[in-house]
């Protein structure tokens, strides 16, 4: 059964940082590429950032470009997203999604349960 | 990267079809085939419902159709059944190389 599981998620201060996790099973990780997407707190979904299958190509949506960082462990089977200077407005549920290929460009699926990144003084 | 515009909510009774629309620019929804729609149920996971405008993955009813008109994509769903009532999202690829989701429509059924 394909699976994605996303941890790390917390309550930080506006400034702050956290590294969010996402474990891969049940496929070939390296075969896809790999999307974050968050939805804050009754609001709808926001692309944020997407990496390819070799992690050497990332793109990143405006609201957090220069402060969110994706990188992958294909040995480890996970994705990261690392959170710099978080504001109040990075309040969200974020889930990890496959890619359809190697890059990523089209659709999403399977996606994780998400995890809770709160951001508050 | 604005938003893909959705209808805030749609309604429709047992039985009957109702389409969501998706309207977006040339440099996203007209610009390329790569339009998906998400179905959410409330505490769940976003589930792919149809890919590249008009596909079907395996395991979706075939009461669910995309199509796409210029800037505009729409999901249809007929003989609408209880089950169906969840939130629905567009997302296309754009000419920044990003993604980018629709507002999100609530489907009641009726």
């Amino acid at each position: 059964e394909v699976q994605l599981v996303e941890s790390g998620g917390g309550v930080a201060r506006p400034g702050g940082s956290l590294r969010l996790s996402c474990a891969a099973s049940g496929f070939t990780f390296e075969d896809y590429g790999m999307s974050w997407v968050r939805q804050a707190p009754g609001k709808g979904l926001e692309w944020v950032s997407r990496i390819n299958w070799n992690g050497r190509s990332t793109t990143y949506a405006d609201s957090v470009k220069g402060r969110f960082t994706i990188s992958r462990d294909n040995a480890g089977n996970s994705l990261y997203l690392q959170m710099n200077s978080l504001r109040a407005e990075d309040t969200a549920l974020y889930h990890c999604a496959r890619c359809s290929t190697t890059s990523c460009y089209n659709w999403f699926d399977p996606w994780g349960q998400g995890t809770l990144v709160t951001v508050s003084s | 990267q604005s938003a893909l515009t959705q209808p805030a909510s749609v309604s429709g009774s047992p039985g009957q079809s109702i389409t969501i629309s998706c309207t977006g620019t040339s440099s996203d929804v007209g610009g390329y085939n790569y339009v998906s729609w998400y179905q959410q149920h409330p505490g769940k996971a976003p589930k792919l419902m149809i890919y590249e405008v008009n596909n079907r993955p395996s395991g979706v009813s075939n009461r669910f159709s995309g199509s796409k008109s210029g800037n505009t994509a729409s999901l249809t769903i007929s003989g609408l059944q209880s089950e169906d009532e969840a939130d629905y999202y567009c997302s296309s690829y754009t000419s920044s190389s990003t993604l980018v989701f629709g507002g999100g429509t609530k489907l009641t059924v009726l």
